[in-house]
């Protein structure tokens, strides 16, 4: 079975900061997804960025970016120029494309929060 | 993008009592729909897979009786929670894929209380 691991449980930066999440996963498969999902305090869970396996470039939507390191399964989120707004819990998953099914996992979570 | 709707957004019910929670796609055909369970500073731990017009796969631990889902049409599926008690307190989350396509799209999440 697969499982995610987000080791910080907590972080805070200052507004503009520039801050990592770390994320690893293990995983036997080749083909899979990687994502990262924030949820804010209203609770709706909002997709950051996502990251096929089977590319080698790194994903980025605009200030966020991710440091995909297929050998390491690692899958690191960097968040630039960070604003108020970005204050929420973090969420790495893992989906296994070769079950079919699209079952998501989830890492344990790292809560953001950005200072003024 | 894509809409999900959840239905109610919170709910009370007394202990021994059942509760339905609706997830709704607003925009699009969900094949299948996921039910996960999030406690209180928690992850999101999934319950089951839902695709329309079959049976849901429940995940190992998952009561099937206690918790009925039902995806009857390719716009709604139902999570039951029957006979509640206060363990099942919590925070339900439902998401759906369209046919063909990996990305899930989730519901603003239900909020149950069992007194």
């Amino acid at each position: 079975a697969q499982t995610v691991t987000q080791s910080q449980p907590e972080m805070s930066v200052q507004e503009a900061e520039t801050v990592t999440l770390s994320c690893t996963y293990d995983t036997s498969e080749n083909n899979y997804y990687l994502f990262w999902y924030k949820q804010p305090p209203s609770r709706q869970m909002i997709l950051v960025i996502r990251q096929e396996a089977y590319k080698q470039q790194n994903a980025t939507e605009n200030r966020f970016s991710v440091n995909f390191q297929k050998a390491a399964k690692s899958f690191s989120l960097k968040i630039s120029d960070s604003q108020l707004g970005d204050t929420a819990m973090y969420f790495c998953a893992f989906m296994n494309l070769i079950q079919g099914a699209q079952k998501l996992v989830f890492g344990q979570g790292t809560r953001l929060t950005i200072n003024p | 993008g894509a809409v999900v709707s959840q239905h109610p957004s919170r709910v009370i019910c007394k202990s021994g009592t059942s509760v339905k929670i609706e997830c709704r796609s607003l925009d699009f055909q969900a094949t299948t729909m996921f039910w996960y369970r999030q406690f209180p500073k928690k992850s999101l731990m999934l319950m089951a897979t839902s695709n329309e017009g079959s049976k849901a796969t429940y995940e190992q631990g998952v009561e099937k009786d206690k918790f009925l889902i039902n995806h009857a049409s390719l716009t709604l599926s139902t999570l039951t929670v029957t006979s509640a008690h206060p363990e099942d307190s919590s925070f339900y989350i439902c998401s759906a894929s369209g046919q063909g396509e990996y990305e899930q799209y989730f519901g603003p999440g239900t909020r149950l209380t069992v007194t």
